[in-house]
């Protein structure tokens, strides 16, 4: 089992180029998630998917787009990407959403918007 | 808004001492506490979880202590290692929402 697995692990972007960051589980999980992490801002949700044909916004959504393409795969797309959308992105899966359930991570893309 | 406040940012002890990390929240509706650990490009991993109904959580080396009360819970690492290196974040959910992160705490145990 890989768990989850995220593409690609590093990636530099100039303002205003687009890209899709793609997050794949092998683990049968309903639910996945993105999330961006910062310094001293801990882990933010963006986007999330409940269960294969639904995704609903998280904390911090704008500028990004997410698409569930199946029950294993889950991406990320930055259409125009900005400075402020330098990070480190986590995908994660869970086996159902919400409520008291582990979440299992990604090994995380780090993306240096200039 | 940051919902579940972390603290501190970052903490050095000895290796055996018992590091402590505190997180304090405002939303009652909280039912689910748990802690992730963070190595270093790596993603997070779920260590321990409580829910309000208990005060304390043992898991190995590592306590979840829970302050109904004062809405505040914290981690303790007893007789902490080297290889506890590693960033430390509290979460809380309520019922049928979403995990809301704190911070995170980078712990550093010395040999």
């Amino acid at each position: 089992n890989a768990g989850v697995t995220q593409t690609p692990k590093f990636q530099v972007l100039k303002t205003g180029q687009s890209m899709t960051l793609q997050c794949a589980q092998d683990m049968n999980h309903n639910s996945m998630y993105w999330y961006r992490q910062d310094p001293g801002m801990g882990l933010r949700l963006i986007y999330y998917s409940a269960s294969e044909g639904t995704t609903d916004k998280g904390e911090v959504p704008n500028g990004y787009n997410v698409s569930r393409l199946n029950k294993r795969e889950f991406s990320l797309r930055l259409e125009s990407a900005a400075p402020s959308q330098t990070s480190v992105y986590f995908c994660a899966s869970s086996r159902r959403g919400a409520g008291a359930l582990e979440q299992y991570f990604g090994p995380g893309t780090r993306l240096t918007v200039t | 808004q940051q919902q579940v406040k972390q603290s501190p940012q970052s903490l050095i002890v000895q290796k055996g001492g018992i590091p402590i990390i505190n997180c304090a929240y405002e939303n009652t509706a909280f039912d689910y506490f748990p802690w992730y650990q963070q190595f270093p490009g790596k993603g997070p991993a779920l260590l321990i979880a409580i829910r309000p109904d208990v005060s304390e959580k043992k898991e190995g080396r590592f306590t979840i202590s829970f302050n109904k009360s004062a809405k505040q819970f914290s981690l303790h690492i007893m007789d902490s290692q080297p290889g506890d290196s590693a960033t430390y974040f509290c979460a809380a959910s309520a019922p049928g929402r979403q995990l809301t992160f704190g911070s995170g705490t980078q712990l550093t145990v010395l040999p």
